[in-house]
């Protein structure tokens, strides 16, 4: 079935310093969304990415989707202690009515 | 509430046991999913339902699980006869309409089972 590769596993970061996450799939995607889960909590909707080539910011967020629609990435600029946690890509548009095939997620760690 | 209630938070049961996992979804959410997470890995899907009837149950592992949301809000995942595979958090979300390809789903905090 459908699967949803994401890189890397793990980040280690200094605050300050700026993190990337990286999905891919080898079927083309009609929609991706992205998920922030901290320690101990519960998956949070960050964004969602429709069309190709496009790219929308939440202020030290960036969010990619590929030309081809086959991969996504998350940019973080100058990390912060809050922006710890694991971050998930999720195909949704496999069904009709949206279940997620996430990633293996990446988990950020940001030293002080 | 304002948002997605699952309980019990914890469970730990022996092996061999029957479990049920109860989620409240967020008012008026016709649909509501349910996902199995492994420590260290992401979500993968259960089922799904659209308010009782369940459309999808093509994620469950196996017979021994088995989910139902009689009236359209509340639903329960139970496992029979656990086993230590089953060991994981078991996430419940829920969106406003059924056609939700281009919705946010929200979760709940899930709840942690532990099988001995």
């Amino acid at each position: 079935g459908q699967q949803v590769m994401q890189i890397p596993q793990y980040q280690h970061v200094q605050e300050g310093e700026d993190f990337t996450t990286y999905c891919n799939s080898s079927t083309t995607l009609s929609n991706i969304q992205w998920y922030k889960q901290r320690p101990g909590g519960h998956p949070v909707f960050l964004i969602q990415l429709v069309k190709s080539g496009e790219v929308k910011k939440q202020k030290r967020l960036t969010f990619q989707f590929g030309e081809a629609k086959k991969n996504s990435s998350l940019h973080i600029t100058a990390t912060q202690t809050t922006d710890v946690g694991t971050y998930f890509c999720a195909d949704a548009g496999g069904t009709s009515y949206g279940k997620l095939t996430f990633g293996q997620g990446t988990i950020l760690t940001v030293h002080p | 509430g304002a948002g997605v209630s699952q309980s019990p938070r914890y469970k730990v049961a022996k092996r061999g046991q029957d479990v049920a996992l109860r989620c409240d979804p967020i008012s008026g959410h016709v649909s509501l999913f349910w996902y199995q997470q492994a420590l260290g890995q992401g979500p993968e899907f259960l089922t799904y339902f659209q308010n009782e009837a369940q459309l999808d149950k093509s994620g469950l592992p196996s017979d021994r699980f088995f989910a139902e949301r009689p009236e359209g809000s509340v639903s329960t995942l139970k496992i029979q006869r656990t086993q230590q595979e089953d060991s994981a958090v078991y996430l419940c979300a829920s969106t406003p309409e059924s056609a939700g390809w281009a919705q946010p789903q929200h979760f709940g905090d899930g709840t942690r089972l532990s099988i001995l």
